[in-house]
């Protein structure tokens, strides 16, 4: 099955600075999506790119996606002390069965 | 502010003994998922449910874990005997399937349940 990769594991940096998560995947996707959770919390929906669109914005948060390398990156511009979290790729299959492949999480921390 | 509910929020249990946990989904969402989440696995999904039916458990140790859903506005999962390794914080999330297509798979996740077999 399709597995969402995210590198780098572990992040840490000052609060204002920006931080990226890459994701890699192996097989065709219908739409990848990222989700925060916080410690102690369940994961949260931040945003979902189909396969057919390249890059994606909501608030703070660009998703750039390029389906001929497989790779999805998630940026966060002028981070916060609340941004600290673990960030999950997921990829959703073409077939559309509803199921999510996740990733095993990126941890940010953001230092204020 | 529809959330999904899962109860408890902690166990604390022995080896041996049963454990269910429950998970009210979102109401008018028609697909439910249970995940495990361990450091060591990251997160694992052991059930999914659609319409009330089970698709697909293969994921679930079958001899000791069940998953079902008796009515729409409740899903369960139970181990019995726990055993050590079972200690996770387990996830039920819930999503919405359109008949007309155009799936945008979007999972909402509850809070989970932190399970501790001792």
């Amino acid at each position: 099955s399709q597995q969402g990769e995210e590198d780098p594991q572990a992040l840490s940096i000052q609060e204002g600075e920006n931080a990226t998560m890459n994701c890699s995947y192996k097989t065709s996707i219908n739409n990848l999506q990222w989700y925060r959770q916080n410690s102690g919390r369940g994961l949260v929906h931040l945003i979902l790119i189909r396969s057919n669109e390249r890059e994606k914005h909501s608030g703070r948060l660009r998703v750039t996606l390029d389906t001929s390398k497989k790779s999805s990156s998630l940026l966060i511009t002028a981070s916060r002390a609340a941004d600290t979290a673990s960030y999950f790729c997921a990829t959703a299959p073409v077939w559309g069965n509803n199921r999510l492949a996740f990733g095993k999480g990126n941890q940010v921390v953001v230092i204020p | 502010d529809a959330r999904v509910t899962q109860t408890p929020r902690h166990k604390v249990t022995e080896m041996g003994q049963e454990v269910t946990m429950r998970c009210q989904p979102i109401l008018g969402h028609n697909t439910v998922f249970w995940y495990r989440q361990t450091m060591m696995q990251g997160l694992e999904l052991l059930a999914y449910f659609r319409n009330r039916a089970p698709l697909d458990d293969s994921g679930m140790p079958k001899d000791r874990f069940s998953a079902e859903m008796p009515d729409a506005t409740l899903a369960t999962l139970k181990i019995q005997p726990s055993e050590p390794r079972d200690s996770a914080v387990y996830f039920c999330a819930s999503g919405l399937v359109l008949v007309t297509g155009g799936v945008e798979n979007i999972q909402y996740f509850g809070a989970g349940t932190r399970l501790s077999v001792l």
